[in-house]
């Protein structure tokens, strides 16, 4: 099984700054790394696909980068509507699917 | 747009059986994977289980294995999670999902299942 591994639980940040969210995986998966937000009560929703394409719809202010076991979420400025719990997600092990245990972006 | 719309949670006893729903609107229901991601209250996600578009082949979670059983049918645009012998913790939201873009890029709004006594 790999396992996603994602750092801070928690970021603390206030509107306006630039939040980093770190997902590391046990093994390379390569580039088949996803990003989702979800806000509470909601389902989650997706940003990034393979580890630096944005989903359609998601605004240019998040970037992922990364491969083979680091990987980066980048929200360049923060906006209200942003403050959300943050998963990764790795495909490269199919059909066996993992996710991260999430990092919440709380406001400062 | 994209709908898809879970139904049949609820509360069941440990050992007990329920059936999910998931029906779908908006895009070529058999052109599509089709997944179960669980969510337990508090925590993160989960994959269940998926099922390709035709011909199905069939992945299920270790966790999970031999009690859920996944199914669709395509002439109705409805994917299903049978799930027997139930415990607590199987208790959570259950979303249906579609795959697209190498990711689970559709979600429904979930279902609550509550495994208790």
């Amino acid at each position: 099984e790999i396992v996603l591994t994602q750092s801070p639980a928690t970021l603390s940040l206030s509107p306006g700054e630039r939040a980093t969210l770190s997902c590391r995986a046990s093994q390379s998966v390569s580039s088949f790394l996803v990003w989702y937000q979800q806000k509470p009560g909601q389902a989650p929703r997706l940003l990034i696909y393979d580890a630096s394409n944005r989903a359609p719809g998601i605004p240019a202010r998040f970037s992922g980068s990364g491969s083979g076991t680091d990987f980066t979420l980048t929200i360049s400025s923060l906006e209200p509507e942003d403050f959300a719990v943050y998963y990764c997600q790795q495909r490269s092990n199919w059909p066996e699917l993992t996710f991260g245990g999430g990092t919440k972006v709380e406001i400062k | 747009q994209v709908q898809l719309v879970e139904s049949g949670g609820g509360l069941v006893k440990p050992g007990g059986s329920l059936r999910l729903s998931c029906s779908a609107s908006g895009f070529i229901f058999s052109d599509y994977y089709m997944y179960w991601i669980r969510q337990a209250p508090g925590k993160g996600l989960e994959w269940v289980s998926h099922i390709s578009n035709s011909a199905p082949t069939i992945y299920y979670a270790d966790s999970v294995k031999g009690r859920f059983t996944i199914s669709r049918d395509n002439a109705e645009n409805s994917l299903y999670l049978q799930m027997n012998s139930l415990r607590a913790e199987d208790t959570a939201v259950y979303y249906c999902a579609t795959d697209c873009l190498n990711s689970i890029c559709y979600w429904g709004q979930g279902t609550l299942v509550t495994v208790s006594s």
